[in-house]
């Protein structure tokens, strides 16, 4: 049973351009949330999706931005016009749902903006 | 405002001995909380989780504490390896969302 896998795992931007970071949850998951982990830091929550739905976006910045989990295929955390501020490790996790459920992290991204 | 915190940013202990690594909240909102552990370039491992209507769950040499009127829990692992060396996270869950803490780097020397 594979886990959460996340693509790519190294991605360079230059300042302006646009990232997109896929995650495949674990098989039978239909939650996903995305984190973020800023040098010397925690993880800090970003979104919760359900498929198609958006049930938490609480952590996300206002602009620049957006996430989906379509129906068919991965979740996408998309950051448009990036800055250097975004360079971080962006951590997908999955879980089956319910009540006090585990969640299990993919390896991640680690995006840098030159 | 910081609503998970783990004050010691590193522990090292002797292979055999018992590492102690702790967290407190402030949340009371939080329904459980969890144990993640984290190598470099990789992402965070589930450990161990306790909801928060117990005091105490074990699984094989984890065991995890909470004491909810002082709002803290810890995390002992017994005998300690040196494959235990990593950075330990302590996170509380409410409606799905994890607060993390950030982090106790654990070194058991052989």
């Amino acid at each position: 049973n594979a886990g959460v896998m996340q693509n790519p795992r190294h991605l360079v931007r230059r300042r302006g351009q646009e990232a997109r970071l896929r995650c495949s949850p674990m098989k039978g998951h239909s939650h996903v949330y995305w984190y973020r982990q800023l040098p010397e830091e925690g993880l800090k929550f970003m979104v919760y999706l359900q498929k198609e739905n958006i049930i938490d976006e609480s952590g996300m910045p206002k602009e620049r931005f957006s996430a989906e989990f379509p129906k068919e295929g991965p979740s996408i955390l998309r950051i448009q016009q990036v800055v250097r501020g975004d360079s971080a490790a962006y951590f997908c996790a999955s879980s089956p749902g319910g009540p006090n459920a585990e969640q299990y992290f993919g390896p991640g991204t680690r995006l840098t903006v030159t | 405002d910081q609503q998970v915190k783990q004050n010691s940013p590193s522990l090292s202990v002797q292979e055999g001995r018992i590492s102690i690594l702790n967290c407190d909240y402030t949340n009371s909102m939080f329904d459980y909380f969890l144990w993640y552990k984290k190598y470099p370039a990789e992402g965070p491992t589930f450990l161990i989780s306790i909801s928060s209507i117990k005091d105490k769950n074990e699984d094989g040499r984890f065991t995890v504490f909470l004491n909810k009127s002082a709002k803290h829990l810890s995390l002992h692992i017994v005998p300690s390896q040196p494959g235990d060396s990593a950075v330990y996270f302590c996170a509380g869950g409410a409606t799905n969302k994890l607060i993390f803490g950030t982090g106790t780097l654990l070194a058991v020397q052989p």
